[in-house]
């Protein structure tokens, strides 16, 4: 089964700072998409940003951008001027098969940000 | 609806006894999920269900487990004998299916099974 990795188990960033998220996998796929997930402490999934695999660019969706490093299977999501509502889980999750049907999340980062 | 709803929001049960979730996913999308969140982890897949196409259950951990998913639309969740550690919030998550395509989960607020 395709492991994903995120090695912050938790995190803390000060309002207003940018922090960055980790995330790697090992896909064996060549052509596969990437989402991030928030889960904030009411428990809802949250979509905030997606890369596939062969997009020549980084994703960008607001306060959110990935540094996506297709060699390294590397996706790590950036949040720029960090907020108190940005405390929550992110999950990784690699999304592979002809439908994106194949899709496991990674175990989480919890963000926790500082007033 | 506008989004994936999911019943009961709550649900506590005895051991041994049986019990069904449901989801009702956003209208016209074909591809529906379900997933397993124990207190503070990830999320652990289930069950996949596309279109008319036999459902992926290669993620159900006993025969315990089933679903199913009525014309297309609502799905059950069954899960039959309840044990303490099915314990966790079950979530509902739908998708459009297009080949290729990016395909977004969107996910219901889920139901939190206690077994006691």
């Amino acid at each position: 089964a395709q492991k994903i990795t995120q090695t912050q188990p938790g995190m803390f960033v000060q309002e207003k700072e940018a922090v960055t998220l980790d995330c790697t996998y090992d896909t064996s796929d060549q052509s596969y998409g990437l989402f991030w997930y928030k889960q904030p402490s009411s428990g809802e999934m949250i979509f905030l940003i997606y890369q596939g695999s062969y997009d020549e660019q980084n994703a960008t969706e607001g306060r959110y951008s990935l540094n996506f490093q297709k060699a390294r299977k590397s996706a790590n999501l950036v949040i720029s001027a960090s907020q108190l509502g940005d405390s929550a889980m992110y999950f990784c999750a690699p999304r592979s098969g002809n439908y994106g049907q194949n899709f496991v999340f990674g175990p989480g980062t919890r963000l926790s940000v500082l007033p | 609806g506008a989004g994936v709803s999911q019943s009961p929001s709550n649900k506590v049960t005895e051991k041994g006894k049986d019990v069904e979730l449901r989801c009702d996913p956003i209208s016209g999308h074909t591809a529906l999920y379900w997933y397993r969140q124990s207190l503070g982890q990830g999320l652990e897949f289930l069950i996949y269900f596309q279109g008319n196409s036999a459902p992926d259950k290669s993620g159900l951990p006993s025969d315990r487990f089933s679903a199913e998913r009525t014309g297309g639309s609502v799905s059950t969740l069954t899960i039959q004998r309840t044990q303490q550690e099915d314990s966790a919030v079950y979530l509902c998550a739908s998708s459009l299916a297009y080949r290729r395509a990016k395909n977004i989960q969107y996910f219901g607020a889920g139901t939190r099974l206690s077994v006691l």
